[in-house]
């Protein structure tokens, strides 16, 4: 089991570009949770999807953010228009249903 | 004021001594409580998990939650160099949907010095 996987590791973009961040979850796992870390910060949950489904997301910001989890492939954490103040550690989780997280090693954006 | 107070630390002890993190909370309603470990550039693991109040040992490690006081403490004893890492305390309520939302502390940064 290859255990949550989460790519790129690292992505530079430039203000005003897009990032798209993808997490594969674990085999048979169908909860998928993205948080944000801020430097010097703890986790900040964002949003929790199931299949084809946003269960919740009040942690997401209003404007530019966006995810998604299909049917088939990875989910897909999206910000559009990205500023400095989105440079961060941006980590998934999965779980089954009912069961405890497993975080992938996370995604690390740079603003320039 | 922050629903989980957590010191960042830094933290430095020698080897072998017995090492205490704590939180405070302040959402009466949070039930689960957990402890991540992280190492740099690694995402979090999970270490202990403990439902409402008590105690729970795991090894070195032993997990307090105290429901009166909204205060949860993880000691390690006998604390190695491989012990070196964040620390961070994680919270919830009942989960949404059986699913558990966490909030987490700020992180404790722990040295263990040989």
């Amino acid at each position: 089991n290859a255990g949550v996987m989460q790519n790129p590791r690292h992505l530079v973009r430039r203000r005003g570009q897009e990032a798209r961040l993808r997490c594969s979850p674990m085999k048979g796992h169908s909860h998928v949770y993205w948080y944000r870390q801020l430097p010097e910060e703890g986790l900040k949950f964002m949003v929790y999807l199931q299949k084809e489904n946003i269960i919740d997301e009040s942690g997401m910001p209003k404007e530019r953010f966006s995810a998604e989890f299909p049917k088939e492939g990875p989910s897909i954490l999206r910000i559009q228009q990205v500023v400095r103040g989105d440079s961060a550690a941006y980590f998934c989780a999965s779980s089954p249903l009912g069961g405890g997280y497993t975080f992938g090693s996370g995604t690390r954006l740079t603003v320039v | 004021q922050k629903e989980v107070e957590q010191d960042p630390g830094p933290l430095s002890v020698p080897e072998g001594a017995i090492v205490s993190l704590n939180c405070t909370y302040s959402n009466s309603a949070f039930q689960y409580f957990m402890w991540y470990r992280q190492y740099s550039r690694k995402g979090p693991e999970l270490l202990m998990y403990t439902y409402s109040s008590g105690n729970k040992e795991d090894g070195r490690f032993t997990a307090q939650v105290d429901k009166s006081s909204k205060y949860i403490s993880l000691f390690i004893r006998d604390s190695q160099p491989s012990d070196s890492a964040t620390y961070l305390c994680a919270m919830s309520p009942v989960g949404i949907q059986g699913a558990q939302k966490l909030v987490f502390g700020q992180g404790t940064r722990l040295t263990i010095n040989p």
